[in-house]
């Protein structure tokens, strides 16, 4: 399958500072990749839909101005968190879609290895 | 009510059983069917993907799905040590184009 990386794995920062995700699709080229969020055992939230050369879609209850999403590339999105708090504190990761998958193949996302953030 | 509902577990097995994961949902304009698997502190790894209705077999995993029920079934065969994970059911309306919607993931741990 597709294989789409994140960058940094693992980033702790100060209360008020802001922090890029990279995320990046190595093998293919996407025009819509996905930023979700994963608390403590819960499940994967979507949190918004990067789509390349475009304004991002916000899921409802996503604040657009604290995460701030740039897909300036087809193999490249960016994640910033503005003024981070404590409560940012989670698991982040994207996904993309293969466009080379559709029809009776496997469409479906293929998902990075996440980025963990702590905010102190 | 939760759209996607999946016993978070934790599930326990001896090496060599069949374990059977399970999800509902509630959504029955879902199409596209998945199973995910994460280890801890890592990204979902896709590992069975379905169509509509039916099962699908790959190596000792079968994925089923009945959409008329909306419940979907991950079983494992032979399980090993290294199936311990939390396996994730997960649904789309259009495939790769959509957000996916997960259930929040069954712990599994299988003890050699």
């Amino acid at each position: 399958g597709a294989v789409v990386s994140q960058h940094p794995s693992w980033v702790i920062c100060k209360s008020g500072t802001s922090v890029k995700i990279e995320c990046r699709s190595l093998d293919f080229q996407a025009t819509t990749m996905f930023w979700y969020r994963q608390f403590p055992k819960q499940s994967l939230m979507l949190m918004a839909t990067s789509n390349e050369g475009s304004k991002a879609t916000y899921e409802q209850g996503v604040e657009k101005d604290k995460f701030l999403i740039n897909h300036a590339s087809l193999t490249l999105s960016t994640l910033t968190v503005t003024s981070a708090h404590p409560e940012d504190s989670s698991f982040y990761i994207c996904s993309a879609r293969d466009p080379n998958s559709g029809g009776s193949s496997t469409d479906t996302q293929y998902f990075g290895p996440g980025t963990r953030l702590t905010v102190l | 009510q939760k759209e996607v509902e999946q016993d978070p577990g934790p599930l326990s097995v001896p090496e060599g059983a069949i374990v059977s994961l399970n999800c509902t949902y509630s959504n029955s304009a879902f199409q596209y069917f998945m199973w995910y698997r994460q280890y801890s502190r890592k990204g979902p790894e896709l590992l069975m993907y379905t169509y509509s209705s039916g099962n699908k077999e790959d190596g000792r995993f079968t994925a089923q799905v009945d959409k008329s029920s909306k419940y979907i079934s991950l079983f494992i065969r032979d399980s090993q040590p290294s199936d311990s994970a939390t396996y994730l059911c997960a649904m789309s309306f259009r495939g790769g184009y959509q957000k996916v919607t997960f259930g929040t993931g069954t712990k599994l741990q299988v003890i050699p």
